[in-house]
């Protein structure tokens, strides 16, 4: 079945710090790699999405490269913002299980 | 504007007793999807939804119960044999409930007095 592993959180950093928060995956054929951005008290929302290898997300700031040789889709940005505390979750999706099948978090905080 | 309503934003239960959390959605989807997130543990499907009056369970369906009755929208019930109840419920949708992505309410956070 699909898995999805991320890195143990929670990540402090300082503000203007550079981000990598790992994640790999297992899952049979070419599955959609997504992460979502969960702030607190609210709902997730996408943050940012690709769906075959090598294909680079990217949004606010924040990339994650599809590397399929390595099943990975790490997310990372290059100055981060107090702005960006918040819950991130590497999931992914496939034919034969349209399901989304999540990571277990990584609570990032951002102190100024 | 289109989105996806969650309501109450808290709901508490009493000992042996059924809640229902409601969710809409005004975004003419297809597929509509309701999680459990508990602290340390991502979000777990309980039962999803893809077209109106037929629904399937998730990974962690015992002691809840869902309708479909109108496209737009989709209660979870959750009934008095959920032994743990508390934890926050997200409710999804997505246009066909093939690989799209997936658009989230903001959450019922439920508690037990």
């Amino acid at each position: 079945g699909n898995s999805v592993t991320q890195m143990e959180g929670p990540v402090t950093l300082s503000e203007e710090a550079f981000l990598t928060i790992n994640c790999t995956y297992t899952a049979t054929g070419y599955p959609s790699l997504f992460w979502y951005v969960q702030y607190p008290g609210e709902g997730l929302q996408l943050l940012l999405k690709a769906t075959k290898a090598d294909d680079k997300g990217s949004n606010k700031g924040f990339e994650a490269t599809y590397r399929k040789e390595t099943t990975s889709f790490h997310l990372e940005k290059g100055s981060v913002q107090v702005s960006d505390s918040a819950v991130y979750f590497c999931a992914l999706n496939n034919f034969g299980n349209e399901k989304l099948t999540f990571g277990t978090g990584t609570r990032l905080t951002i102190i100024p | 504007d289109g989105g996806i309503t969650q309501s109450p934003k808290y709901l508490f239960r009493k000992e042996g007793q059924n809640v229902t959390l409601s969710c809409e959605q005004n975004l003419n989807h297809d597929a509509m999807y309701w999680y459990r997130q508990d602290p340390g543990q991502g979000l777990r499907l309980i039962y999803y939804s893809q077209i109106v009056n037929d629904f399937q369970k998730g990974d962690i369906a015992e002691g809840y119960s869902v309708s479909r009755e109108k496209k737009e929208s989709f209660p979870l019930t959750v009934t008095s044999a959920q032994k743990n109840p508390t934890a926050f419920y997200l409710c999804a949708s997505t246009p066909g409930g093939g690989l799209e992505t997936q658009y989230f309410g903001p959450g019922t956070r439920l508690l037990v007095l």
